[in-house]
């Protein structure tokens, strides 16, 4: 079983759409929790930081849930620009576990 | 400011050849990483140094595969007799100190013929 698991995907959504993406890590210890957003043949860019809260960062809302393990994504209102491939990404002590991403399409 | 640079960006060798990859963390950052991503995978750890050391070097695939660090800053990953499976993008990142937020550089993308 991989460290963290995600949906390949694509998703593929009109502007405007509402989009989320799931998220599963088996290190219980884990302390740290993001999303990355990859775009095509670039390196990975944070796109936030997941609290154990909930955090809203305009349009994106992430959310965890430590008792099942489970992160989510929220994308509101798409746009073409948000075409990416999303990283599920949990802290291993110092060093970060990347799921292998939900690539995203939005199409006008 | 600078961001963390990779070089080269691009680097084609044949099965056999040893090949080395740089990175020039973020100044000041004290710690550095080193992830590879194969086609359509996740990054993978390879190696992370605190400073000059490299108390976790568990990622490291094979005994072909080195790195060092000198002077707090720049680092080198060393792949001696390439393989085709060698071939990845390699992807340094550096943080401010561990656990904090780890940013990229732009990656090597290493191809072996």
């Amino acid at each position: 079983r991989k460290e963290v698991e995600q949906d390949p995907g694509p998703f593929n959504v009109p502007e405007g759409a509402t989009v989320a993406f799931n998220c599963t890590y088996s290190n219980s210890a884990s302390q740290s929790f993001f999303w990355y957003r990859q775009d095509c043949r670039k390196e990975p860019k944070l796109l936030m930081s997941v609290y154990s809260s909930g955090n809203e960062d305009g349009r994106f809302t992430a959310q965890l849930n430590r008792a099942s393990q489970y992160i989510s994504l929220l994308i509101r209102d798409s746009k073409l620009s948000d075409s990416a491939t999303y990283l599920c990404v949990v802290d291993s002590s110092y060093k970060l576990i990347f799921g292998s991403g939900t690539r995203l399409l939005v199409r006008p | 400011g600078a961001g963390v640079s990779q070089s080269p960006s691009n680097k084609v060798t044949e099965k056999g050849k040893d090949v080395e990859l740089r990175c020039d963390p973020i100044s000041g950052h004290t710690a550095l990483y080193w992830y590879r991503q194969s086609l359509g995978q996740g990054l993978e750890f390879l190696i992370y140094f605190q400073g000059n050391s490299a108390p976790d070097k568990s990622g490291l695939p094979s005994d072909r595969f080195s790195a060092e660090r000198t002077g707090g800053s720049v680092s080198t990953l060393t792949i001696q007799r390439t393989q085709q499976e060698d071939s990845a993008v390699y992807l340094c990142a550096s943080s401010s100190s561990p656990r904090d937020t780890q940013y990229f550089g732009p990656g090597t993308r290493l191809t072996v013929l």
